[in-house]
C-alpha cells in the first residue's frame, strides 16, 4: 500500500541553525501539506502546496519557513533559523483533490525536531 | 476563532464500547473527521462525516453529529486492545485547501 514517508525520524539541531525536513508524498497525489504538533498541544496546520506554489498558509508559517518540491518526488520544509519553540513533531501529508470535496489526507509518520 | 476540543484520556475494558467526544466551534465546517494515531506512526483517517449527516456507521465505528450543539462523537463497539491509540477529531472548512483543524487528541487505553 502506498504511504507517505518522512526523513529523518528525529532531528536535533542548535538554535539558529537551518533545518530541512524531507517528505516523499504518495506518487499520484497533487496536494501536499505540512502540520506540526508541539508536545501536548494540538496538531496545527502550517501550509498547503499545489501546482508548485503555496495555496494556503497559517500564521505560524512566517518568513522563517519555506517549502519546496525540488525534484517531482520530494517535498521539503525548511526552517531558516530555528528557535527553541520550533521543537515539535512535523507531519507531512498528501492527497489527490484538496479539500474542495471529501478527500483523505494521508499522513507520514512525522519528524521529531528538537532545538537545543 | 475555530477551535476543536476533546477530553484527553479514556480508559475502557476490552469488549466494552468506547465513546470519544469532540466539540467544535466553526459552523461552516463541511466535513468532520476522526483520525487514529498509533505509537510511532502518522495519523490515519478512520472515518469522516459530511456536515449535513447525523450519523454514519462503518463496521464497529459509529459517528454521531449534533450540528446544533456542534458535538461529534465516535463510538467503537467491542473495543479491542488493538484500538489503544490517540484519536483526533478534526474539521475542514468550506473552500479551504488543506486547513484541517485538529483537537488535542484523546488517548484511549483498553484494558484486558
Amino acid at each position: 500500500e502506498p504511504e507517505v514517508t518522512q526523513t529523518p525520524s528525529h532531528q536535533v539541531t542548535q538554535m539558529g541553525q537551518e533545518v530541512i525536513l524531507r517528505c516523499v508524498p504518495i506518487s499520484n497525489h497533487l496536494y501536499f501539506y505540512w502540520y506540526r504538533q508541539i508536545l501536548g498541544q494540538k496538531v496545527e496546520f502550517l501550509v498547503s502546496f499545489y501546482n508548485n506554489e503555496i495555496s494556503e498558509k497559517s500564521e505560524i508559517f512566517d518568513d522563517q519557513f519555506s517549502v519546496e518540491r525540488p525534484d517531482g518526488s520530494n517535498f521539503t520544509l525548511k526552517i531558516r533559523s530555528t528557535k527553541l519553540e520550533d521543537s515539535a513533531m512535523y507531519f507531512c501529508a498528501s492527497d489527490t483533490k484538496g479539500l474542495a470535496s471529501y478527500n483523505e489526507q494521508f499522513f507520514g509518520p512525522g519528524t521529531r525536531l528538537t532545538v537545543l | 476563532g475555530e477551535d476543536v476540543e476533546q477530553s484527553l484520556f479514556l480508559s475502557v475494558r476490552e469488549g466494552d464500547s468506547s465513546v470519544i467526544n469532540c466539540t467544535y466551534t466553526d459552523s461552516s465546517s463541511t466535513y468532520l473527521y476522526w483520525y487514529k494515531q498509533e505509537p510511532g506512526a502518522g495519523l490515519q483517517l478512520l472515518t469522516y462525516i459530511f456536515s449535513n449527516m447525523d450519523m454514519k456507521q462503518d463496521q464497529r465505528l459509529t459517528v454521531l453529529l449534533n450540528k446544533k450543539d456542534k458535538h461529534l462523537s465516535l463510538r467503537i463497539a467491542d473495543t479491542q486492545t488493538g484500538d489503544s491509540a490517540i484519536y483526533f477529531c478534526a474539521e475542514s472548512k468550506r473552500g479551504s485547501q488543506g486547513n484541517l483543524i485538529f483537537g488535542k487528541g484523546t488517548k484511549l487505553s483498553v484494558k484486558p
